[in-house]
């Protein structure tokens, strides 16, 4: 099947600094890309969506400015939090598609970063 | 605002019982899926509803979807302790965007005793 993976699985950062998470798709490529956060105990809450060459489009109160969203091929996306802040300690998840997420084009997720900012 | 809830939040049962968990959704959507998270991990498909009165069954579970009335269902039967787990439902919109997303409903830990 269809794999997402993601990278690094777990990071830990000081304040103030800036962390790159990065999701690939290993054998499809993935014209749209999702970006999910999720606080312990809760659900996924969805961040931005992303299509290949375009700019990310961002889900009400999510900063575009502190979550980086770069998705410049078909098989990489990144998510960059810039000047972490502990409130920013979280799962973070992203998923991909071939397309339009359907039946025959599922979302494929990757397996997490546990961010832990200190 | 699209809200996805699901109901119960926290499941505790026996082994061998049967419970279904309600996925209740505020916007017009025939498409829902279910997936399952370990603790620490990522998700894991186990169903996707493509339509009204939509049926999926695999082994012990069985999912429904009503789309009129806006809700999915999630049936264990004779549950075992390998189910337990957090169940999510996620409806899928498409609200004009590029492409559709999935927004997913609050969550069901299941917690299976023996």
């Amino acid at each position: 099947g269809a794999v997402v993976s993601q990278h690094p699985s777990r990071v830990i950062c000081k304040s103030g600094t800036s962390v790159k998470i990065e999701c690939r798709s290993l054998d499809f490529q993935a014209t749209t890309m999702f970006w999910y956060r999720q606080f312990p105990k809760q659900s996924l809450m969805l961040m931005a969506t992303s299509n290949e060459g375009s700019k990310a489009t961002y889900e009400q109160g999510v900063e575009k400015d502190k979550f980086l969203i770069n998705h410049a091929s078909l098989t990489l996306s990144t998510l960059t939090v810039t000047s972490a802040h502990p409130e920013d300690s979280s799962f973070y998840i992203c998923s991909a598609s071939r397309g339009r997420v359907s039946y025959n084009s599922p979302l494929h997720f990757g397996n997490g970063t546990r961010l832990t900012v200190t | 605002e699209l809200k996805v809830e699901q109901n119960p939040l926290f499941l505790s049962m026996q082994e061998g019982k049967n419970y279904t968990i309600y996925c209740n959704y505020s916007t017009t959507s025939d498409r829902l899926y279910w997936y399952r998270q370990d603790p620490g991990k990522s998700l894991e498909s186990l169903f996707v509803l493509l339509s009204n009165g939509a049926v999926k069954q695999e082994g012990r579970l069985m999912a429904s979807l009503d789309t009129k009335a806006r809700l999915s269902t999630l049936h264990i039967t004779a549950a075992v302790h390998d189910l337990s787990a957090t169940y999510f439902c996620a409806v899928d919109i498409d609200d004009g965007g590029a492409t559709n997303k999935l927004i997913f409903g609050t969550g069901t830990l299941l917690a299976v005793q023996p």
